[in-house]
């Protein structure tokens, strides 16, 4: 298979408790991108990695947010002291760049805080 | 700054008949749009994008979409609509590296 992957797929905890999601792009792609999708919502931008460089954060990845490429392939997203807010299905995403570049996706990780 | 409008929320149509799903978008510069789809549980689905050239671009699954820079749309289209076409529809746009989406639009197709 050669399609974006993510683990967990599904992830219960308790707020305040941390999490740490995986995403293991298209292996020849160089771009990875985390997004967060609220329930009747689009994908809303968080970060983008080129390579292992985070080249750009949004807002909306306040400082509990951290994500990591240590060696340009696979990233982790983690999130620390969860809030029932943080509450979403978080989206991978992968490309190889260039003007023309489309973004693949993974199945996503769905999120619960209880 | 870039944005993307999707107006209809949910739209319903018979099978066999045709659908069209709209957008609309705003971007300083050249646009770069995309349609992607969701199924329940699933990540986005890559159906078809425009980046220049024709105005009608086709994409999987018998989908196209027409670009139109007049009316700064991006319409989706297919000319006969399955029951298994019924999903979530995002229209998207991206400006440099970022992307953004539209909100969705839900697509019914009765049988």
């Amino acid at each position: 298979d050669t399609g974006v992957s993510q683990d967990p797929r599904h992830k219960i905890t308790k707020r305040g408790q941390n999490v740490t999601f995986r995403c293991d792009p298209i292996s020849e792609h160089n771009r990875l991108y985390w997004y967060r999708q609220t329930l009747g919502q689009g994908p809303e931008f968080l970060t983008y990695f080129q390579n292992e460089a985070q080249l750009e954060k949004s807002r909306l990845l306040s400082d509990r947010f951290s994500a990591e490429r240590p060696k340009g392939s696979f990233s982790t997203l983690e999130i620390q002291r969860t809030e029932q807010g943080d509450s979403a299905m978080y989206l991978c995403a992968s490309s190889s760049g260039g003007r023309e570049e489309t973004q693949y996706f993974g199945p996503g990780t769905r999120l619960l805080v209880l | 700054a870039q944005s993307v409008a999707q107006p209809e929320d949910q739209v319903n149509v018979a099978e066999g008949n045709p659908l069209t799903v709209k957008c609309t978008y705003s971007v300083s510069g050249n646009p770069y749009l995309f349609w992607y789809v969701q199924y329940p549980n699933r990540g986005l689905q890559f159906l078809l994008k425009y980046i220049t050239g024709d105005n009608l671009v086709k994409g999987s699954y018998g989908f196209e979409a027409e670009f139109n820079k007049s009316q700064t749309s991006f319409h989706l289209k297919k000319p006969s609509a399955l029951v298994s076409d019924s999903a979530l529809y995002f229209c998207a746009v991206r400006g440099g590296f970022k992307t953004i989406f539209g909100a969705g639009t839900r697509l019914f197709v009765k049988a």
